[in-house]
């Protein structure tokens, strides 16, 4: 079975900073990693995914993930925070057949 | 193309009572999901289908919980009787997955919020 953990559940960065969401899988098989985003009152939506190949993913709105086999993460990452990132994001994991698991999620908070 | 759709977007019940959600997924998506969202436990997959099949429920909570898909553009999550214990955001959601390709993107529906008094 497959497992993420994200550490911190709250993230506050001040606007233009550096963003950093830590994401650690646990999978038997290889994994499929994924980052999606969830604003309020609305489903999740995908941000980036790894799949295989390149292990530096980039995805929508800036945002990008590398997959650290011998670290077992998947941290995502933006260079420079803008306001509306603030929303809460989900690290998950899927194996082959598609029974993607999340992680408890990281608020992100952004300060003018 | 619509999203997938799913009804009511809030109920509010009283315990006891017979709680129906509803999800249309996206058309041509082979896979469907229901999640389910509390501030406790996070993002939960309580069972998905593919190809109307049901291919893992162990993430249902009980016996109260029941789901059916009896095709492709339709499925329902039952709660009979339903706790206070069960509101929560209920969360559809569909994919394209094809054999060999991994698992495709999730596409989520807006939930149905589920207050049971």
């Amino acid at each position: 079975a497959q497992s993420v953990t994200q550490l911190g559940s709250h993230v506050s960065v001040s606007e233009g900073a550096l963003v950093l969401l830590r994401c650690n899988y646990s999978s038997s098989v290889p994994p499929y990693l994924f980052w999606y985003v969830q604003y309020p009152n609305q489903g999740l939506q995908l941000l980036l995914k790894y799949t295989t190949g390149a292990t530096l993913v980039k995805g929508i709105n800036g945002f990008e993930a590398e997959f650290k086999k011998s670290e077992t993460s998947f941290h995502l990452t933006k260079p420079s925070a803008h306001m509306s990132d603030a929303a809460e994001y989900f690290c998950a994991v899927s194996g082959a057949v598609n029974d993607m698991r999340f992680g408890a999620g990281t608020r992100l908070t952004v300060k003018p | 193309d619509a999203g997938v759709i799913q009804s009511p977007r809030h109920e509010v019940t009283e315990m006891g009572q017979e709680v129906t959600l509803r999800c249309k997924p996206i058309s041509g998506h082979n896979s469907l999901f229901w999640y389910r969202q509390t501030m406790m436990r996070g993002l939960e997959l309580l069972i998905y289908f593919n190809n109307n099949v049901p291919i893992d429920d162990s993430g249902m909570p009980e016996d109260r919980f029941s789901a059916k898909m009896p095709n492709a553009s339709f499925s329902t999550l039952k709660i009979q009787p339903s706790e206070p214990r069960d509101s929560a955001v209920y969360f559809c959601a569909s994919s394209l997955d094809r054999r060999g390709a991994g698992p495709g993107e999730l596409f989520f529906g807006e939930g149905s919020r589920l207050t049971v008094l």
